[in-house]
């Protein structure tokens, strides 16, 4: 079952916060988070494995929750280049399957 | 010191030609992938490929044939182009056993004219 992020998009100023919620019908293994900008491909941002996790990436924080089906990421004080295409992934516990989210679109203007 | 590089880049090409894809990875990685994304950024995976054996084979058209001659290397060859086929093709690769951390190529767009 594909992840479900919400929302679709977000529209930010510069310095605003945002939270990207991934939520999944099963229990996951773990989840990745990844962004995407314009014309580029995929990077890695983090990876959570276990339930109440919460982990940091300069500005950019996660969460997983202890039942493993809902993860959040926190953008605090945003940042111009924060702008692109994040997707959240899945891990049913096959692990050679991830299972990628649909994506949530984030737009930050000066 | 690219560690997933793909070549083309960029590829127009008339409906009903056959293309290929290259991809090599220079990571140490032991699983290689296919994603194709379309123009609603939509990332579908294709095949992945474990020590150059296929794992996974959604479903993809068999126009679509995929082959990894080692570990390193996942090439794709598409047979009688359609329009529908116009994508970014992006290459990745990953280690079993590190939370499969997905590292990716920059992508080839296709344009099928």
């Amino acid at each position: 079952q594909q992840p479900v992020q919400s929302p679709q998009a977000v529209i930010l100023r510069e310095g605003e916060d945002a939270v990207i919620n991934c939520s999944s019908s099963k229990a996951l293994y773990s989840v990745h988070w990844y962004r995407q900008k314009h014309g580029e491909a995929p990077v890695f941002l983090m990876i959570l494995l276990k339930g109440g996790e919460q982990k940091g990436h300069e500005k950019i924080s996660a969460s997983f929750n202890e039942k493993k089906q809902q993860s959040s990421l926190y953008l605090t004080a945003s940042q111009l280049s924060y702008s692109g295409t994040y997707f959240c992934v899945g891990n049913a516990g096959n692990n050679r399957k991830l299972i990628w989210g649909l994506g949530t679109s984030l737009a930050v203007n000066p | 010191d690219t560690a997933v590089s793909q070549t083309p880049k960029y590829l127009v090409t008339q409906m009903g030609n056959d293309k290929s894809i290259k991809c090599e990875q220079n990571l140490g990685h032991d699983t290689m992938y296919w994603y194709k994304q379309d123009s609603k950024k939509f990332l579908k995976i294709m095949f992945s490929y474990n020590n150059k054996e296929l794992i996974i084979n959604e479903t993809v058209p068999n126009r679509f044939s995929p082959k990894s001659p080692d570990k390193a290397h996942l090439n794709l060859h598409i047979n009688s182009l359609e329009l529908g086929d116009s994508a970014v093709y992006f290459c990745a690769s990953s280690q079993a056993g590190t939370g499969n951390t997905i590292y990716f190529g920059e992508g080839s767009w296709l344009t099928v004219v």
